[in-house]
């Protein structure tokens, strides 16, 4: 069982759409919970950072971690054609080695 | 204020042969990180480095080796290369145990 579970999609959403996406994990020592996007062959890029359990908004995303359920998903509202990217969910106990997720492929169409 | 940047962008190498991927880190961070990422798949960590000395290694064979200047830039270095290589190879710095920024990554093809 890997430490981090992510549905790899593809997920397809039409423009204004709600989306979430989630990961599962299984390491209850995890304390740090990160959501990055990856554009084709580009590298990561952060885009939330959260410590611990609860919420977090930026604009138009919002991250839950639910630490109990072992679960976190991001949140982006008014979903856009430039959000299409695989989003990749990683989680570290103290901040050194990042653990990922096999990444989740969106599509928002116009 | 510079990002992270890595070099070579793409590479091709033959099986057997030995490669060094460099990183310059973001300016003002002292530790980077190194990811494989193959196609697909989520990065895997290879190992970080923190003012010269490694801090911590991944599930890599020791052909997979690193180094970290004075200047806090560092090489990734795989020796006898195999097939399975074939990834992006993604560097990461930060300051300490902060937030870690991605390089664009450097992608490595062995034929």
């Amino acid at each position: 069982q890997k430490e981090v579970e992510q549905d790899p999609g593809p997920l397809s959403v039409p423009e204004g759409a709600i989306v979430s996406l989630n990961c599962t994990y299984s390491n209850s020592a995890f304390q740090y919970f990160m959501w990055y996007r990856q554009y084709s062959r580009k590298g990561p890029e952060l885009l939330m950072y959260t410590y611990s359990s609860g919420n977090k908004e930026d604009g138009r995303f919002t991250a839950q971690v639910d630490k109990s359920s072992k679960y976190i998903s991001l949140f982006i509202r008014d979903s856009q054609p430039s959000d299409s990217a695989t989003y990749l969910c990683a989680m570290t106990r103290n901040t050194d080695k990042l653990i990922f997720g096999t990444g989740t492929r969106l599509q928002v169409f116009p | 204020e510079t990002g992270v940047t890595q070099s070579p962008t793409h590479l091709i190498k033959t099986r057997g042969q030995q490669v060094t991927l460099r990183c310059s880190s973001q300016s003002g961070h002292n530790t980077v990180s190194w990811y494989q990422q193959a196609l697909g798949q989520g990065p895997q960590f290879i190992f970080q480095y923190y003012r010269e000395e490694e801090n911590g290694r991944g599930n890599f064979p020791p052909r997979f080796s690193g180094l970290q200047f004075p200047n806090y830039s560092s090489e990734l270095n795989v020796n006898a290369l195999e097939l399975d290589d074939s990834a992006l190879y993604l560097c990461a710095s930060s300051v300490g145990a902060d937030t870690q920024y991605f390089g664009p990554g450097t992608r490595l093809t062995v034929l």
